[in-house]
């Protein structure tokens, strides 16, 4: 089966500037999530979508960043504007079924590196 | 609240030597599920297991090995022989089962370099 898809592989910003990342989860996965992962640590978990609806964002900082999965499937997440501490890779990741079960794990993308300068 | 601890940042082994990476969580939930993911150098994490907490019994699967202990909060991992292609960072990760589903809090991971 295709895995995560994410795009761009690699962005190059500078700060105050806007940038967006796309994801395009496993066919069928009900459940997709972002994570940042700041070099050296490990991922996480800004926002969790089941479907079209947002299950969890208390991570995320709402201030410059956004994030949506209109019709159930692809998402796209925003930050306005960048900041240097943004700086890391934005891993997608999505899951058969969400809440309430671990019996479907995480498929993670490959990620999009962002340097903000 | 949630947390995972990696205490090491890194660890170099030369080719067919064993080695075991520590996990240490800490959790107020009864059920939880514990992980463990690869992160080779192109940069996907790949799953490798998952633990719920109602299993103590070790697993084994081919050269990688899990012992989790209930009673020290610990996850660890062992990879026999270990070769090349097994260098990698590699997490430890913690989900609370019933509130969260599989939203994972992870620990700073540890890097593996297994020389030639």
């Amino acid at each position: 089966e295709a895995g995560v898809a994410q795009s761009p592989r690699y962005k190059i910003i500078e700060k105050r500037q806007s940038v967006a990342f796309w994801c395009n989860p496993i066919s069928g996965h009900a459940t997709l999530y972002w994570y940042q992962q700041i070099l050296g640590q490990g991922p996480k978990l800004l926002i969790q979508f089941q479907n079209n609806g947002v299950v969890d964002d208390s991570q995320l900082p709402k201030d410059r960043f956004s994030a949506e999965r209109l019709k159930g499937v692809d998402s796209t997440l925003k930050i306005q504007p960048a900041k240097l501490e943004d700086s890391a890779v934005y891993l997608c990741a999505s899951s058969l079924v969400g809440r309430g079960t671990g019996d479907s794990p995480l498929h993670f993308g490959n990620g999009t590196r962002l340097t903000v300068t | 609240a949630q947390k995972v601890t990696q205490a090491q940042t890194e660890i170099s082994v030369v080719e067919k030597e064993d080695v075991t990476l520590d996990c240490v969580y800490e959790t107020r939930d009864t059920t939880y599920y514990l992980f463990w993911y690869k992160q080779p150098p192109s940069g996907e994490l790949v799953f490798l297991i998952r633990r719920n907490s109602f299993d103590e019994q070790n697993e084994i699967s081919g050269r990688y090995s899990w012992n989790f202990q209930k009673s020290t909060s610990s996850f660890n991992f062992t990879i026999t022989a270990s070769q090349v292609v097994d260098s990698a960072v590699y997490f430890c990760a913690l989900s609370d089962l019933y509130n969260a589903g599989n939203m994972l809090t992870f620990g700073g991971g540890t890097r593996l370099m297994v020389k030639p």
